[in-house]
């Protein structure tokens, strides 16, 4: 079995600050994906980052990079810089034999 | 990466009626998949849409409630059949990219609200 847990069900920012999301995951799969996606109101589903998880460096685009833990199952998302359309909700998801999803944290960001 | 699209974007429908959600995507994809997301929650997968065969549901969900067809390599659809109000939700249907890269992208999602 797979599952995805996001413990932060609401996090707060500063415009321009920093903030990091948490994720822990669980999997039986040697091989498998992690993935962050962002939804806003607008309910779209959008691809922020990914990580192979037989890779040891972290990954980065932009201004969101993760730490990936792959012993402590840990795969946070830092958002540097932030931004008013980082407002959304973000998932935290793995790609084992399927794509499972958490819960979902919403992120403000405050102006 | 390819870009995919959903129709109705949102509908109102009445208690007992069906809806047929269309999902079209610009590029021929081998695995596409459709998701609930009720309101305030996480995505959940209803099944995955097979070309050629019929969808694989996961537990919770059949076929008789969920139809769904896989004509072509780019086209999907899934049908919500007599509704009740427990079946509004978000429907988002999502293709995995090919290669091994293990990617799965969205489409806008389809709002729906049963009265």
């Amino acid at each position: 079995a797979q599952t995805v847990t996001q413990s932060q069900p609401e996090m707060s920012v500063q415009e321009a600050e920093t903030v990091t999301l948490s994720c822990t995951y669980d999997t039986s799969e040697s091989d498998y994906y992690l993935f962050w996606y962002k939804q806003p109101p607008s309910r779209q589903m959008i691809l922020v980052i990914r990580q192979e998880a037989y890779k040891q460096q972290n990954a980065t685009e932009n201004r969101f990079s993760v730490n990936f833990q792959k012993a402590a199952k840990s795969f946070s998302l830092k958002i540097s810089d932030s931004q008013l359309g980082d407002a959304a909700m973000y998932f935290c998801a793995l790609h084992g034999n399927k794509l499972v999803f958490g819960a979902g944290t919403i992120l403000r960001v405050k102006s | 990466s390819a870009v995919i699209s959903q129709k109705p974007s949102r509908d109102i429908c009445q208690r007992g009626t069906s809806l047929t959600i269309q999902c079209q995507v610009d590029s021929q994809v081998t695995m596409m998949f459709w998701y609930r997301q009720q309101p305030g929650q996480s995505l959940t997968l209803i099944a995955t849409a097979n070309q050629g065969s019929e969808a694989t549901y996961e537990s919770g969900f059949v076929i008789d409630k969920f139809p769904i067809s896989r004509p072509n390599l780019t086209f999907s659809t899934l049908t919500v059949s007599n509704m009740s109000p427990e079946d509004s939700s978000i429907y988002l249907c999502s293709f995995l990219t090919s290669g091994g890269a293990y990617t799965q992208y969205f489409g806008p999602g389809t709002r729906l609200t049963v009265l």
